[in-house]
């Protein structure tokens, strides 16, 4: 069973410019979850999507954006990169909710210069 | 505000030796914990979970223990070898999960 499967791994993106990373689940779930990592700030919560629809979003401006398409497959952007943007962005996939087992991908790793 | 702290960011034990890392959660009403492992340049891996409903589940060689009186988590590993050598991270979720800061355990052979 493939894993959680998130593209690209590395992006350098310039401030000003926006940019789009996308998440594959684990065939079944339908359950996707963002996270951004970085050293000061640790693991925190971007959104989770459940069948299409935004079900939960943390504290981070309206340049964070995502989506879920049919297949359960993601994509979240990032409009007006600033330098603080760089991180690990990670995605994570549960059969029915967040709240049971998840699955992470490797992330993108997004430096912005 | 939401958060979930660690008591310590750092943890070195001996191989063979038992390990218990620490974690404290500020929501009462989170009703589900996880551990995770991450190692480097991976993302996070699922180690275990518990219910707010059970004190204690045991896994292959972890334990976690939930005291929701005091709002602590606790993973136990028992025999500890150098594979297991990751950050761990706690989580609690209460419609979304928030992220502990993380221990780091080192493993001396």
């Amino acid at each position: 069973k493939a894993g959680v499967t998130q593209t690209p791994r590395y992006l350098i993106k310039t401030r000003g410019q926006q940019v789009t990373l996308s998440c594959s689940p684990i065939s079944g779930h339908r359950s996707v979850s963002w996270y951004q990592q970085t050293p000061g700030q640790g693991l925190q919560f971007l959104f989770e999507y459940f069948s299409e629809t935004q079900r939960n979003k943390g504290n981070f401006p309206g340049r964070f954006s995502g989506r879920q398409f049919s297949n359960s497959r993601s994509e979240m952007n990032v409009s007006t990169l600033e330098l603080g943007d760089s991180a690990l962005y990670l995605c994570a996939s549960s059969l029915e909710t967040a709240n049971t087992e998840a699955f992470f991908g490797q992330g993108t790793r997004l430096t912005v210069v | 505000g939401e958060s979930v702290g660690l008591h310590l960011p750092t943890l070195s034990v001996q191989e063979g030796d038992n390990s218990i890392i620490n974690c404290a959660y500020s929501n009462s009403a989170s009703d589900y914990f996880i551990w995770y492992k991450q190692e480097s340049g991976k993302g996070p891996q699922f180690i275990i979970d518990i219910r707010s409903n059970m004190d204690k589940r045991q896994g292959q060689r972890v334990t976690v223990l939930l005291n929701k009186t005091v709002k602590h988590l606790s993973l136990q590993i028992a025999a500890t070898q150098p594979g297991d050598s990751a950050v761990y991270f706690c989580a609690e979720n209460r419609f979304k999960t928030i992220f502990g800061a993380g221990t780091r355990l080192f493993v001396k052979a």
